[in-house]
């Protein structure tokens, strides 16, 4: 069956330009995660979505980063103005039922690189 | 604060020699830890998850074990598709904490 999709898979942008990185889960997953994964560290926990809500945005680095999720299914990361340190590989994950308690199944990541 | 930490960094094999990888962790009450294989240019591919000191679970050539402060990935006569970075990452109530992984290298 079809597997976590991530678009786009790269990204080149400059210095102050807002993009937008979008997730399409599994189907039937109800929770949905973002990462960053930047060269050289592990993977940042970013956000999470319990269908369409998201309780704790604490882990977004800066109020750039935004995130939504509609009819329980596409999630999009937005970020706005963005700088040199936003780039690196954005991992969106989603796993079938109670957080974090289940598997979670990654897709591919989208590369963002900021000039 | 809560931390995984992974070692070694990297780690050269010779196909067929047996190693282990650790990832030692301090957090109050392991709600469960998961074993992840990446490849470059892809996503996490999960590989176990542990709940309990104690419990080991096998696939294939890797076999992974829990105490109560670390967790080991055993592979056993390791071949050059093994090659990958494996991560670890412990369960907390509202994310996973990552390590930054051991980047295995098994040469031919």
């Amino acid at each position: 069956g079809a597997g976590v999709s991530q678009s786009p898979s790269n990204k080149v942008t400059e210095k102050g330009k807002d993009v937008e990185l979008r997730c399409d889960p599994i189907s039937g997953h109800t929770a949905l995660y973002w990462y960053r994964q930047s060269l050289g560290q592990g993977l940042e926990f970013l956000i999470y979505f319990q269908g369409n809500s998201a309780p704790d945005k604490s882990g977004l680095p800066s109020d750039r980063f935004s995130a939504e999720r509609t009819g329980g299914s596409v999630s999009t990361l937005t970020i706005q103005r963005t700088q040199q340190e936003d780039s690196a590989v954005y991992l969106c994950a989603s796993s079938l039922g109670q957080l974090f308690q289940e598997t979670q199944y990654f897709g591919p990541g989208t590369r963002l690189l900021v000039l | 604060e809560d931390q995984v930490t992974q070692s070694p960094e990297a780690l050269r094999l010779q196909e067929g020699e047996s190693s282990s990888l650790n990832c030692s962790y301090t957090v109050s009450g392991l709600r469960g830890l998961f074993w992840y294989r990446q490849d470059p240019g892809k996503g996490p591919e999960f590989l176990f998850t542990l709940y309990s000191a104690g419990e080991e679970k096998e696939k294939e050539r890797l076999k992974a074990t829990l105490t109560k402060k670390e967790s080991f990935l055993h592979i056993t006569a390791p071949k050059p598709e093994d090659s990958a970075t494996y991560l670890c990452a412990v369960q907390e109530p509202e994310r996973l904490v990552f390590g930054k992984g051991t980047k295995l290298t098994v040469n031919p």
